[in-house]
């Protein structure tokens, strides 16, 4: 595809369990960022993938949270024992390096309700 | 990062120019005006980019004041479908972890028909 993609778009979870979230990025983009983003609020760094170095996990908020890359493909954000504060939109970015003028490509997030 | 400060929301008509403030007062001299919008139920979109001069793209313009202490999004025409969330934020190249996109709440452009 042409964007990035992401699924689900939408999941609904109970309290304490795992979920987790795939990241399509756009082919050849070798950096990779998650995000979180709650109700009417601005945007929450959550972690960075470039390449083959050692992502930047600094945005993390807990170790429940963990995510993966294969290669410069597909991301996945695993949320263990899921909390009701975890409910957000999940966003997903990619684009060709690091560096600032170069535009993030964002999807259209994954939309988390923890009950 | 540098601070920027925006309306919480502004209103225009169809067909109509939109003029999009942001200000920046504590801006340092490398570091880039970015702008991204965010359509309902959507994730980010990238809007324009500039350092100094005015900058101008398929979706919009970027004037930069000449001090740089303050910045305006054009939109020439505007339509239903720029109804967003837009965020204006600095960039700081060569800096540690400048990669991370960071939006505070942005100006809610409506757009009436």
């Amino acid at each position: 595809g042409a964007g990035v993609s992401q699924s689900p778009s939408n999941k609904v979870t109970e309290k304490g369990k795992d979920v987790e979230l795939r990241c399509d990025p756009i082919s050849g983009h070798t950096a990779l960022y998650w995000y979180r983003q709650r109700l009417g609020q601005g945007l929450e760094f959550l972690i960075y993938f470039q390449g083959n170095s050692a992502p930047d996990k600094s945005g993390l908020p807990s170790d429940r949270f963990s995510a993966e890359r294969t290669g410069e493909s597909v991301s996945t954000l695993t949320i263990q024992r899921t909390q009701q504060e975890d409910s957000a939109v999940y966003l997903c970015a990619s684009n060709v390096d690091y560096r600032i003028e170069n535009e993030q490509f964002f999807g259209p997030g994954t939309r988390l309700t923890v009950l | 990062d540098a601070k920027t400060t925006q309306p919480n929301s502004m209103e225009s008509n169809e067909e109509e120019p939109v003029h999009l403030p942001c200000n920046h007062s504590t801006i340092s001299g490398t570091d880039y005006i970015h702008w991204y919008r965010q359509l309902p139920s959507q994730g980010p979109e990238y809007v324009i980019h500039g350092l100094t001069s005015n900058v101008n793209n398929r979706m919009a313009s970027l004037a930069i004041a000449e001090d740089r202490k303050s910045s305006t999004l054009i939109l020439h025409r505007a339509t239903l479908r720029d109804a967003a969330v837009y965020y204006c934020i600095l960039r700081a190249p060569g800096r540690g972890s400048n990669y991370k996109l960071t939006f505070g709440k942005g100006t809610l452009l409506t757009v009436n028909p």
